[in-house]
């Protein structure tokens, strides 16, 4: 089946700087890549998500690139500030009837103001 | 109104008990999933349902049970509780495909003493 590995586990920023967070992923097939967002004390949150027909998605401050010869996708975060402070995970599925996401472990963001 | 809720937020049960966990979802969607939490561990599938008539063991299904009594409403069970099930536990739904992402509820906090 598929997997996801995330790393680091955690990451450290200044405010205002930039944050890239990168998974790798091991089924070639995999081409849905969905990052979410979980706030203390809250579900994870869709913030933005790619599929494998394109190579990079924008929204705002936030942009995902995905490469598939290489089976790893990145979210990057410009201009940080403290409330993009959260638990991100990235995720990976095979759209279809049977789809079921596989999450990567998360990863811990510290804005520094 | 939350697109899905989960019932209740936090429990302190005693080991050996018998507990549900309750989850209910306004977004119309066949497709529902229970995950549970645990700190460097990301979220971890364990039971999911396609329909009403469909229930499928995740990766770790085993000390847990699960009722598809509706659409809309999917709730978990501890047959038994046990410490080493004391976790952060979330019911997500999703649509058909599951490619558009899931809408996550806010999560139980389980604790078993």
């Amino acid at each position: 089946g598929e997997n996801v590995e995330q790393h680091p586990s955690t990451l450290s920023v200044q405010e205002g700087d930039s944050a890239v967070i990168k998974c790798t992923y091991s089924d070639s097939a995999s081409n849905y890549f969905p990052w979410y967002k979980q706030e203390l004390g809250k579900g994870p949150q869709l913030i933005i998500d790619i599929r494998s027909n394109v190579g990079e998605k924008k929204d705002q401050r936030i942009a995902v690139t995905l490469n598939k010869t290489a089976k790893h996708f990145s979210l990057h975060i410009t201009e940080t500030q403290p409330e993009d402070s959260a638990v991100y995970f990235c995720a990976a599925s095979i759209s279809g009837a049977n789809s079921k996401l596989t999450f990567g472990k998360g990863i811990t963001l510290s804005v520094r103001p | 109104d939350a697109d899905v809720t989960q019932t209740p937020r936090n429990r302190i049960t005693k080991t050996g008990k018998r507990i549900m966990l309750e989850c209910s979802q306004t977004k119309g969607h066949d497709r529902m999933y229970w995950y549970r939490q645990d700190p460097g561990l990301g979220l971890r599938l364990i039971y999911y349902s396609f329909d009403v008539k469909d229930i499928n063991k995740g990766e770790i299904s085993d000390g847990y049970s699960v009722s598809r009594q509706a659409q809309a409403k999917f709730s978990l069970s501890l047959e038994s509780a046990i410490p080493n099930q004391t976790a952060l536990y979330f019911c997500a739904t999703s649509d058909p495909t599951g490619s558009y992402g899931y809408t996550f509820g806010s999560g139980t906090r389980l604790t078993v003493v």
